[in-house]
């Protein structure tokens, strides 16, 4: 069964350091989406791809969050520098191009901040 | 702005009893609305979605009611067994006519059931 693939599973890193996450998602799915899911939240949209085209970055922290689908398959979150508040699950969702499709969810990135 | 306002935030049933938990939302331009699972240490995974042209939808135990005038909907899990414990999300997506759907979640509500 295809899955969407995240790694690393777990990441600890020192505040100000730079870290960053990867995604492979199900083959043929044009739409990306990391997501961010503080412990105990609902999951927040970061940034959402659409192809190598970002459709909707507006609640992605420019300032210290790049995103990249460079050749529209897999992608690249990166946070620069890291911050406490950071600390959270990175969820990387896909899903094909049409009305009402489900998006698939990888098992996530676990970040922690020290 | 939460998008979508879920509750309760915690629920808690004895097993074989009905667990049912809301959601409401502002944008009617919503067209779709799915209900995840998640399981700890997992990503969410689709449970069972509905259209707004339907008012209920059944699938096994699960069953979305759909109200769209009160731009409500609720999950209703029947015979709740200790292995639905888990944290469940409602969800509203919209559809792009270029293509992509923007999903937005509620806060969850984490279920337990008590053997």
């Amino acid at each position: 069964e295809a899955e969407v693939a995240q790694s690393p599973r777990y990441k600890i890193t020192e505040k100000s350091q730079a870290v960053a996450f990867w995604c492979d998602p199900i083959s043929g799915h044009a739409t990306l989406y990391w997501y961010r899911q503080i412990l105990g939240q609902g999951p927040e949209l970061l940034v959402q791809f659409q192809d190598e085209s970002v459709v909707d970055d507006s609640q992605l922290p420019k300032d210290r969050f790049s995103a990249e689908r460079l050749k529209g398959v897999d992608s690249t979150l990166k946070i620069q520098p890291a911050e406490l508040g950071d600390s959270a699950m990175y969820l990387c969702a896909s899903s094909r191009d049409s009305p009402n499709t489900e998006a698939f969810f990888g098992q996530g990135t676990r970040l922690t901040v020290v | 702005q939460q998008q979508v306002k879920q509750s309760p935030q915690s629920l808690i049933v004895q097993k074989g009893g009905i667990s049912i938990i809301n959601c409401a939302y502002e944008n009617t331009a919503f067209d779709y609305f799915p209900w995840y699972q998640q399981f700890p240490g997992k990503g969410p995974a689709l449970l069972i979605a509905i259209r707004p042209d339907v008012s209920e939808k059944k699938e096994g135990r699960f069953t979305i009611s759909f109200n769209k005038s009160a731009k409500q909907f609720s999950l209703h899990i029947m015979d709740s067994q200790p292995g639905d414990s888990a944290t469940y999300f409602c969800a509203a997506s919209i559809y792009w006519g270029t293509g992509a759907n923007n999903l937005f979640f509620g806060t969850g509500t984490r279920l337990t059931v008590i053997p």
